[in-house]
């Protein structure tokens, strides 16, 4: 079975503070994709980043970055300078045979 | 400008209604979803279909009817619902269905009310 824990509900930080979500997992799967998705309160879960199992370099998109670590089986999501545009409800998702979804993290930015 | 496009964004409905749902994707995927997502549970899935097959069915309750008439295009249909139904529901799709590396893309939602 797989499973995605997002153990933070809810985090409220001030503009510009930088911000670390934390997602950990579990899977028999050898081969699996971790995924983040952000959720604005529009509703549309709009895709963030993807990465296979094999592939354990971080990764840096503007003021993202990604922290997979396999021998803690975490993929941990950092906002650098954050932004009240950041505000919203962040998924974790793992996919093997299926794509199973951490609870979210509620993001707040306040200015 | 999001790949998957839902209506309507928002729905009341009666409990003796009978409405749908509507879901287009225009990225060429051969695979749709429909998920379910309400307050303070995960996101459920609830149907997925492959070149217009359905290939899951999570035991959704059947008041709950999807319709997939081809690769572009998913509907849910809704009829003799409870007011526990009362949710976002999402619509996604992916290049195919099996695939574990291939990205599932979300529409922004259908946010649904059961009076």
């Amino acid at each position: 079975a797989q499973k995605v824990t997002q153990a933070q509900t809810e985090i409220s930080v001030v503009e510009k503070e930088d911000v670390t979500l934390d997602c950990v997992y579990e899977t028999r799967d050898t081969t699996y994709y971790l995924f983040w998705y952000k959720q604005p309160p529009s509703g549309e879960l709009v895709f963030l980043i993807r990465r296979n199992s094999f592939d354990e370099q971080n990764e840096i998109s503007g003021r993202y970055s990604w922290n997979f670590q396999k021998s803690t089986s975490s993929f941990n999501f950092t906002i650098t300078a954050s932004q009240v545009v950041d505000s919203a409800v962040y998924f974790c998702a793992l996919r093997g045979n299926m794509l199973t979804f951490g609870g979210g993290t509620r993001l707040m930015v306040k200015p | 400008e999001t790949g998957v496009t839902q209506t309507p964004r928002h729905l009341v409905m009666g409990m003796t209604n009978k409405k749908s749902l509507k879901c287009e994707q225009h990225l060429g995927h051969n695979a749709m979803y429909w998920y379910k997502q309400s307050a303070k549970k995960p996101l459920e899935l609830m149907f997925v279909y492959s070149l217009e097959e359905r290939v899951e069915n999570n035991s959704v309750p059947s008041r709950f009817s999807p319709e997939c008439p081809n690769s572009s295009h998913l509907f849910l249909h809704l009829h003799t619902l409870q007011p526990e139904d009362s949710a976002l529901y999402l619509c996604a799709s992916s290049q195919d269905a099996g695939s574990a590396g291939n990205t599932i893309y979300f529409g922004e939602g259908s946010w649904l009310t059961v009076v």
